[in-house]
């Protein structure tokens, strides 16, 4: 099983709301990644997890929390989220972080009105 | 933060024919990946690259890896309409967990 599945696929929610985005990972990944992709522009890394531990926030806003409740799951916790966050976001995960190939999930299409 | 620089940022080309795209970086590497991207979803892993590999094959793909110019080029040979996608390229900025990715070239096989 080489797949990453993300959950929902597509999300529309208010600045009031608080959702949150789901990926999954049956590999015996260690890594595993969010990443954030606006239109015609390349995925924007936000936040990895290594052996369950945040190893690296690129200082994204605290109205995105990641969550790593397992070896299998991660989550992206949203709150207060602003118009300019709509997005697809994007999981991965890497056998060895950045020295192996990352699988990703299709994505979250994220809309906030 | 991004690292790669793609060039071209757009790519027309006839089917059947082959194409090449380029990616420049900044800092040292461990090693190099090439990304498809259809339609906007879900990147597919096309290749990677150790630091001290110059060249790759894959199928019809073919990477070659300068580290001295810190670039990269992607040959996509006999070009087929499924080939038509985002290519980005990306890198791990010499720490274990990153994955940076650069521009982008948006590639479309005109039949």
């Amino acid at each position: 099983d080489t797949e990453v599945t993300q959950t929902p696929k597509h999300l529309v929610m208010g600045m009031t709301n608080k959702k949150s985005l789901k990926c999954e990972q049956h590999m015996g990944h260690r890594a595993m990644y969010w990443y954030k992709q606006k239109a015609k522009k390349p995925p924007e890394l936000m936040f990895v997890y290594s052996y369950e531990k945040l190893s690296i926030n690129e200082s994204v806003p605290s109205r995105f929390s990641p969550e790593c409740p397992n070896s299998s799951l991660l989550n992206l916790h949203l709150h207060a989220l602003q118009p300019e966050d709509s997005a697809l976001y994007l999981c991965a995960s890497s056998r060895s972080g950045g020295r192996t190939e990352a699988f990703f999930g299709q994505g979250t299409r994220l809309t906030v009105v | 933060s991004q690292q790669g620089e793609e060039d071209p940022q757009a790519l027309s080309i006839q089917e059947g024919e082959n194409a090449t795209m380029n990616c420049s970086y900044k800092t040292s590497i461990n090693n190099l990946q090439w990304y498809r991207q259809n339609s906007g979803r879900g990147l597919v892993h096309l290749i990677l690259i150790r630091s001290n590999e110059r060249e790759k094959h894959s199928g019809r793909l073919r990477v070659t890896l300068d580290t001295s110019k810190k670039s990269s080029s992607l040959l996509i040979t006999a070009s087929r309409a499924a080939d038509t996608a985002s290519y980005f390229c990306a890198t791990d900025l010499n720490r274990d967990d990153k994955i940076i990715f650069g521009k982008g070239t948006r590639l479309h096989i005109l039949p």
